[in-house]
């Protein structure tokens, strides 16, 4: 079955950059969407489409793609942007899709 | 407002059948896809399955983990979707959500599997 692969963990100071990749075979044909997941509230969306970020979504937020890898990247990470982040895309039919790992962002 | 609400959580024995429901408000639910998805206490998020708008057929996509136990379907008329879970088992436990679009999410509602 497909897959994509997040690291675990990210940990940033506030005011830096993080950056959290995602890889997956069928990337390069599909698009990715990124969501920002809190304790007991629903998940957001923040990157659709490889690069655009969501409306409503502060513009620290942005996405990048290269070949099998996507990437969100905040900048200027704030406290309030502590959370699991998850990258979601579809295999090479376009019919399944999956989600990643989850990559869960500490602000020291 | 644009919402979804999901409802039919609860306590159930293993082995036994749930339908969670999924209703739309504030937007006009027949022309998006309709996709459940779930997360196990301490897990990340599992893509379930979802069934597409009538426009493109209204068919049903599933993950491997729930082909053949769990049934997604839509009734446009009253706005609403089905997940229809058979033959649960304890890894089945988890906050399921419903989406549209990628941005409509609803707040999920609580599935526990246990005897």
């Amino acid at each position: 079955s497909y897959e994509l692969t997040q690291p675990p963990s990210v940990s940033v100071s506030p005011g830096q950059t993080a950056t959290i990749t995602c890889s997956g075979d069928a990337l390069p044909q599909q698009y990715a969407y990124w969501f920002q997941k809190k304790p007991g509230q629903a998940p957001v969306l923040v990157v659709h489409k490889d690069t655009e970020t969501f409306s409503g979504i502060p513009e620290r937020f942005s996405g990048s793609t290269s070949g099998t890898t996507v990437t969100l990247t905040i900048r200027g990470v704030q406290a309030e942007d502590e959370a699991d982040y998850y990258c979601q895309s579809a295999d090479s039919s376009g019919s399944y899709r999956v989600f990643g790992g989850g990559t869960k962002l500490t602000v020291l | 407002d644009v919402q979804l609400v999901e409802s039919g959580g609860g306590l159930v024995q293993p082995g036994r059948s749930l339908r969670l429901s999924c209703s739309a408000s504030g937007f006009t639910f027949g022309d998006f896809a309709l996709t459940w998805v779930r997360q196990a206490p301490g897990k990340g998020l599992e893509w379930l399955g979802f069934v597409r708008s009538k426009d493109y057929g209204g068919t049903t996509e599933y993950a491997a983990s729930v082909k053949g136990r769990f049934t997604i379907s839509r009734d446009d008329s009253k706005s609403v979707a089905y997940l229809q879970m058979n033959s649960l088992e304890t890894d089945d436990s988890a906050m399921y959500f419903c989406y549209a679009a990628f941005n409509v999410w609803g707040r999920g509602t609580l599935v526990t599997v246990s005897s």
